[in-house]
């Protein structure tokens, strides 16, 4: 069965520090990916996706994720962290072209102090 | 572009009675819509795909009765709560879907809370 896993519950990064957040996905064929940011009151913003071609992908607000198909894995970073990017962050993955179904990993709390 | 909107933001009802939820696609019609529940500090989990003018499909384990769904039309989806027990106090999200290839957008979810 198709499944997601984000081994990080929590991270907590200074300001200005790099940051790497993982996602391992588990899914026979080849996987539609997805990275969103959810802060408190606010949907789910897409930060990137990968469908196909590159395997780095370059999104929104800095962050950038690496398609990895050895080791079935789609991290998500950025350079330099900044106070706002404080927020839940969730990989996901399409299993099907259409993107009929999302399956979520249990997200990422990311905490950043100044 | 590709605003989904909730309606409410959140509601507060007493046990035994029904809630309806509105999602709207603000800017794009929508072919598929999608009902997601997330536990606190948990991920989210797909109750259903509805498809505008056809029956929603719903995910192993969901009540079809308990969460009637409704996509009337290319904006606009419903998820009526019947009977509401405080089991399913939670938070609701929608998500609309531009035709295949294309990406989910969400909306900003509602949370439920039942007495």
């Amino acid at each position: 069965a198709q499944s997601v896993t984000q081994p990080d519950i929590h991270i907590t990064v200074s300001e200005g520090a790099s940051l790497e957040l993982r996602c391992n996905y588990s899914y026979g064929a080849t996987p539609y990916l997805f990275w969103y940011v959810q802060s408190p009151g606010q949907g789910l913003q897409l930060l990137l996706k990968y469908f196909s071609g590159d395997t780095l992908v370059q999104g929104i607000k800095g962050f950038e994720a690496e398609f990895k198909r050895s080791q079935s894995s789609f991290n998500l970073r950025k350079p330099s962290v900044h106070w706002s990017d404080a927020a839940e962050y969730f990989c996901a993955v399409g299993v099907s072209y259409n993107t009929d179904k999302l399956i979520f990993g249990t997200g990422t709390r990311l905490q950043v102090f100044p | 572009g590709a605003v989904v909107s909730q309606h409410p933001s959140w509601v507060i009802c007493k046990s035994g009675t029904s809630v309806k939820i509105e999602c709207r696609s603000l800017d794009f019609q929508a072919t598929t819509m999608f009902w997601y529940r997330q536990f606190p500090k948990q991920s989210l989990m797909l109750m259903a795909t509805s498809n505008e003018g056809s029956k929603a499909t719903y995910e192993q384990g969901v009540e079809k009765d308990k969460f009637l769904i409704n996509h009337a039309s290319l904006t606009l989806s419903t998820l009526t709560v019947t009977s509401a027990h405080p089991e399913d106090s939670s938070f609701y999200i929608c998500s609309a879907s531009i035709p295949p290839g294309d990406t989910q957008y969400f909306g900003p979810g509602t949370r439920l809370t039942v007495l």
